[in-house]
């Protein structure tokens, strides 16, 4: 199993406040993403990153920012969160030249 | 915009009938993966199908991939309630790329 761990697991915090999400890696993999999963949505691409300082957004990247300065570390931030970003965050890696992708365990953020 | 639907959204069954999903798209796909996920746990990776037509096996699992590469469906033979779970598809169009994935289907499996 990829080593992929994610930080904090669970969040409440409230309007306006700026939150990070931590996605770590063991495995030195080149690619990393971020998702949001929401009922009847499956998941959907946030940002994701090719390397070190590399990134580009996903499909719903609007209120999200990342950062990616060593290559086990992934970012998600939320610079003033809304409740619309109420939702669970996965972290995924990719091995370099793979098309599997393997997700670590999500991050439950409420926003009240 | 690539879009991927799966049907159907919701299966409740009992054990040992056997079910299909589907994953359709108009768009052509390099290659097509099907996850499960657990409550609370990531989605984990069950298969990857890379060429038109391709069929894989895992147990009592039968993945298809369509001729076309825009279609796949996941076929299990005497459903368990050990199967039951969140089921997704994704596609990508290039090796390392973008994941589409589809809404899911919610698996329900009744001793």
């Amino acid at each position: 199993d990829a080593g992929i761990t994610q930080s904090p697991r669970h969040k409440v915090t409230e309007t306006g406040t700026p939150v990070t999400l931590r996605c770590h890696q063991t495995e030195n993999h080149r690619y990393m993403y971020w998702y949001r999963q929401d009922p009847g949505h499956g998941l959907r691409l946030i940002h994701y990153s090719y390397g070190v300082k590399d990134t580009d957004k996903g499909e719903v990247s609007d209120g999200y920012s990342v950062s990616r300065s060593k290559t086990e570390d992934f970012l998600l931030t939320l610079e003033s969160a809304t409740s619309s970003q109420t939702s669970v965050y996965f972290c995924a890696i990719s091995f370099s030249g793979s098309y599997e992708q393997y997700f670590g365990p999500g991050t439950r953020l409420t926003v009240t | 915009t690539q879009l991927l639907e799966q049907s159907p959204q919701f299966l409740s069954i009992q054990e040992g009938e056997n079910l299909t999903v589907y994953c359709n798209s108009s768009s052509v796909f390099s290659s097509l993966q099907w996850y499960r996920q657990e409550p609370g746990e990531g989605p984990v990776l069950l298969v990857t199908v890379v060429t038109g037509g391709e069929v894989k096996k895992l147990k009592r699992l039968t993945f298809q991939f369509g001729d076309a590469r825009k279609d796949s469906s996941l076929h299990i033979t005497a459903a368990q309630p050990g199967d039951t779970g969140l089921y997704l598809c994704a596609g990508t169009y290039n090796q390392g790329g973008k994941l589409i994935f589809g809404q899911g289907t919610e698996l329900s499996v009744k001793p």
